[in-house]
């Protein structure tokens, strides 16, 4: 039982290059999301999926994308990153009103 | 959506001593409120949760309390030690399919030896 898997673990991107942070779990849970991490603002949510088949946006979306390929998969995507996306990204996943689970996060910067 | 509000932004204690942060929320129909450590380049990872049928809750030496009409909740920790030292997140959602985690800023506690 792995848990939530995050990967990369870290990357380093240049401006405008495009990635896919990929994230899987394994405990049959139907709501994931995505956050950043920044010094100061704590866990500022991006994206989420209630369940396969939904996305909605959070609080940050703007230069995000996401994907819900099934149940345990949740992918994020930056098409053309840009320095202000150098932060922390962390995949979590949980039931509905009960304890999220964290990946062990992905450390990106844009150079 | 939800707002939740955490204080203090730093916390600095000696060995042995009481920490206390406290958190607001906005929505009356959150009922499920999870508080967080997260280590020094590590992920956060839950230490004490409480539901809103229930006022406190305690688990060793760290305590939970909601006041429901006021929107508040607090996290107690008692005779800290210094791998006590961390940041601590507050959370708030409510019992919806659709239903966000929403969390606060964040508390970073130093206890001093």
């Amino acid at each position: 039982n792995a848990g939530v898997t995050q990967t990369p673990k870290f990357q380093v991107l240049k401006t405008g290059q495009s990635m896919t942070l990929q994230c899987a779990q394994d405990m049959n849970h139907n709501s994931m999301y995505w956050y950043r991490q920044d010094p100061g603002m704590g866990l500022r949510l991006i994206y989420y999926s209630a369940s396969e088949g939904t996305t909605d946006k959070g609080e940050v979306p703007n230069g995000y994308n996401v994907s819900r390929l099934n149940k345990r998969e949740f992918s994020l995507r930056l098409e053309s990153a840009a320095p202000s996306q150098t932060s922390v990204y962390f995949c979590a996943s949980r039931l509905m009103n009960t304890e999220a689970f964290f990946g062990q996060g992905t450390r990106l910067t844009v150079v | 959506g939800e707002n939740v509000e955490q204080h203090p932004s730093t916390l600095s204690v000696q060995e042995g001593d009481s920490a206390v942060i406290k958190c607001t929320y906005s929505d009356s129909a959150s009922n499920y409120f999870p508080w967080y450590k997260q280590e020094l380049g590590k992920r956060p990872q839950l230490i004490i949760d409480i539901r809103s049928n229930v006022g406190e809750k305690k688990d060793q030496r760290i305590a939970v309390t909601l006041n429901k009409t006021a929107k508040h909740f607090s996290l107690h920790i008692t005779e800290t030690q210094p791998e006590d030292s961390a940041v601590y997140f507050c959370a708030a959602t409510a019992n919806s399919g659709y239903s966000t985690l929403t969390f606060g800023k964040g508390t970073m506690l130093l206890v001093s030896p």
